[in-house]
């Protein structure tokens, strides 16, 4: 079954560092996203991105956050200067339709220290 | 600001049982309404979609809209310990994203 894959698993930084995370989703889908997940909260939306550019973004998703498709497969969550709140599960999403169920990544634990 | 409420939980069902868990959104626009199930340090998974009102059944599990009063719910039919999990409902707020609710834990006791 295809899935989305995301890399690294596990990512330890110090603040102020920047941090790459790292996404292919299922090759024929066209929509992509980021969420979120603080240990113990719900799953935040960050950003929605289609055709090679962002359709919509959160609140969350401030200057210090940037996404991009640098090829045909990868998609990126760029975090310029990390903080402690940052702490997270990213997860990676894509869908082949808008408004249709998305397939999850397995997620890259994110720990700022 | 759109919400969509759920039950923290734990439900706790016996094995073979049926579960019911609930949701309520906040935005009468909202067109397409998702569960997914987290276990544990996992990754969301998608197990029904349900799109208009009414009945919508896969398998053991059986989705429920009712767009009138803004409600959204999940049945689980012949509870098994493999059902113990996180139920997020989900919903679509515009045509770029879903949110999602805060989970109801499920608990199926033997």
């Amino acid at each position: 079954e295809p899935e989305v894959t995301q890399t690294p698993s596990h990512q330890v930084t110090q603040m102020g560092q920047e941090v790459i995370l790292r996404c292919v989703p299922i090759s024929n889908h066209l929509y992509f996203y980021w969420y979120r997940q603080i240990l113990g909260q719900k799953v935040e939306f960050l950003v929605s991105f289609y055709n090679n550019e962002i359709s919509e973004k959160s609140e969350i998703f401030d200057d210090q956050f940037s996404v991009e498709r640098p090829d045909g497969s990868n998609f990126t969550l760029k975090i310029r200067s990390t903080k402690l709140e940052d702490s997270a599960m990213y997860f990676c999403a894509s869908s082949d339709q808008e408004n249709y169920g998305y397939t999850f990544g397995s997620g890259t634990r994110l720990t700022v220290v | 600001q759109k919400e969509v409420e759920q039950n923290s939980g734990p439900l706790s069902v016996p094995e073979g049982a049926i579960a019911s868990l609930n949701c309520t959104y906040s935005d009468r626009g909202s067109q397409s309404f998702f569960w997914y199930r987290q276990y544990s340090g996992k990754s969301p998974e998608l197990i029904m979609s349900i799109y208009s009102n009414g009945d919508k059944e896969d398998g053991r599990f059986t989705a429920q809209l009712n767009k009138a009063s803004q409600y959204v719910s999940l049945l689980i039919r012949d509870s098994q310990p493999s059902d113990s999990a996180t139920y997020l409902c989900a919903v679509s707020s515009s045509a770029s994203k879903i949110i999602f609710g805060s989970g109801t834990r499920l608990s199926i006791r033997p």
